[in-house]
C-alpha cells in the first residue's frame, strides 16, 4: 500500500542553522511527492513538489529531491529563520489513485532567535 | 481569489449530538476532498466529491458519517451521534477540474466532543 513516514518532532533549531526533515515513502504506482507547511491557526500550504524521480522541488529556500532508489524526499534548508516555525507534512499522490493524498504525521519545527 | 473556506473553525459537541462541517472550495474548483487528522497523526483521506457526486468514499467510516457537495452551496461533512473518538481536526481541500494532484487546503475545523 501507500504510506509516508517522516521524522518525529519537535525539531528545535537556532536561527541560521541547517534544517533536514526526513521523509520516506512506499507506493504501489508512480507517486508525486509534496511538502506542505502549516503555520499556527492556518491551513496547509503547498511548499514544494516533485513529480518524478530525480526531480528537485524548491521554494522559499527549501528544497527536496525525489530519490527513487532510497524512496526518500527529505526536506532541507540551508539557513532557517524564526518565521519558518511551523508544522511540515510530507505527502504523496499515487498514479494508481491520484485523488487521494497520503500524509506523514507531521514534524513541528521551532526556530529560536 | 479567496482560498478554501471552512466553518466553523472550532466546534464543540456533546456525545450523541450531530456535527455539521462546511467547506467552500476555491473559485473555479469543482472537486472537494475531506481529510481527518487525529491527534499526533497525519491527515487521512475520507472522501472525494464532485458537484452532486461522491466519487470515492473509501476512507469514510461506514456509520454515522456522510458527505455531500450540492449543486449550489458548500460541501457538508455530517457526523451523527458523535462520540469522543470523533474529536479531531477535519480539513477540506479543493482542486480544479483535471488537476486532482494539486489540492489546496482550508484552515480546518477542530471538533471537540465532550
Amino acid at each position: 500500500g501507500n504510506s509516508v513516514t517522516q521524522m518525529e518532532g519537535p525539531v528545535t533549531l537556532s536561527e541560521e542553522a541547517f534544517l533536514t526533515i526526513n521523509c520516506t515513502y512506499t507506493a504501489t504506482g508512480y507517486p508525486s511527492l509534496f511538502w506542505y507547511v502549516q503555520y499556527p491557526g492556518e491551513g496547509l500550504q503547498l511548499l514544494l513538489k516533485a513529480t518524478k524521480a530525480d526531480d528537485k522541488g524548491s521554494n522559499k529556500g527549501f528544497e527536496a529531491t525525489y530519490r527513487k532508489e532510497t524512496t526518500s524526499f527529505h526536506l532541507e534548508k540551508g539557513s532557517v529563520q524564526v518565521s519558518d516555525s511551523a508544522v511540515y507534512f510530507c505527502a504523496l499522490s499515487d498514479s494508481n489513485d491520484f485523488n487521494k493524498f497520503y500524509f506523514g504525521s507531521g514534524t513541528k519545527l521551532n526556530v529560536k532567535p | 481569489n479567496a482560498g478554501v473556506m471552512q466553518n466553523p473553525r472550532h466546534l464543540v459537541r456533546r456525545r450523541g449530538q450531530e456535527a455539521r462541517l462546511r467547506c467552500s472550495p476555491m473559485k473555479g474548483h469543482s472537486h472537494v476532498y475531506w481529510y481527518r487528522q487525529l491527534p499526533e497523526e497525519g491527515l487521512k483521506f475520507m472522501v472525494y466529491l464532485q458537484k452532486e457526486n461522491i466519487i470515492d468514499e473509501s476512507g469514510m467510516p461506514k456509520e454515522r458519517f456522510s458527505a455531500e457537495f450540492p449543486k449550489e452551496g458548500p460541501s457538508i461533512l455530517r457526523i451523527q451521534q458523535v462520540v469522543r473518538g470523533d474529536s479531531a481536526a477535519y480539513f477540506c481541500a479543493s482542486s480544479p477540474p483535471g488537476s486532482s494532484y494539486e489540492q489546496y487546503f482550508g484552515p480546518g475545523t477542530r471538533l471537540t466532543v465532550t
